[in-house]
């Protein structure tokens, strides 16, 4: 059964502060995707991040950093430097390979406050 | 860049009654998406469409649920008679799905539909 779990469900930095949101995912395939998505207040989803299993090497998009684990099962994500703006709920999210139309299993969020 | 767009943005029904959500997905993607999103919620999965027909749906998906693709642009989701509970946040998307493997492409995901049962 596939699984994603968000341990941390609000956190809250002071502007400028380096923070970091885990994901752990659980899955029997071997081929799956893994995902990150941010969602402001105005409730739209903004997809960040596609990563394939086969990909472990990590990402950095400008602030955003991303650290993929297998051995652990973990996909933490990174927020150098953050800014107000960053303040949203952010999901991790999972999708197997297999079949024709594969689902995304979303976690349950972390909903980051970033202070000024 | 092109976009799934939803409408309309914002829906509100009576209980009891039916409502349809409407979704144009990308041009050339083959694969549809309804998720659903309770207020302060995870996104959650409801139905995956493919080739005209359902592929996949969660149990959240029941008798009351239906889709169609009733002409070759519009992604539909029918709730027959609403309750409260279906209050949330509707999430279209879609996929190109090269190879019959939709993972394979990145899911595109509209704005959302927000949906209040009074």
């Amino acid at each position: 059964a596939q699984k994603v779990t968000q341990a941390q469900t609000e956190i809250s930095v002071v502007e400028k502060e380096d923070v970091t949101l885990d994901c752990v995912y659980e899955t029997r395939d071997t081929t799956y995707y893994l995902f990150w998505y941010k969602q402001p207040p105005s409730g739209e989803l903004v997809f960040l991040i596609r990563r394939n299993s086969f990909d472990e090497q990590n990402e950095i998009s400008g602030r955003y950093s991303w650290n993929f684990q297998k051995s652990t099962s973990s996909f933490n994500f990174t927020i150098t430097a953050s800014q107000v703006v960053d303040s949203a709920v952010y999901f991790c999210a999972l999708s197997e390979a297999g079949g024709s139309a594969s689902k995304i299993i979303f976690g349950s969020g972390t909903r980051l406050s970033i202070r000024p | 860049e092109p976009e799934v767009t939803q409408t309309p943005s914002h829906q509100v029904t009576q209980m009891g009654q039916e409502v349809i959500l409407r979704c144009v997905p990308i041009s050339n993607h083959l694969y549809f998406y309804w998720y659903r999103q309770i207020l302060g919620q995870k996104v959650e999965f409801l139905v995956s469409f493919y080739n005209n027909e359902i592929s996949e749906k969660s149990e959240i998906f029941d008798d009351q649920f239906s889709v169609e693709r009733p002409d070759g642009s519009n992604f539909t989701l029918k709730i027959r008679s609403t309750k409260l509970e279906d209050s949330a946040m509707y999430f279209c998307a879609s996929s190109e799905g090269a190879g019959g493997k939709s993972s394979n492409q990145p899911q595109h995901f509209g704005d959302g539909t927000r949906l209040s049962i009074l």
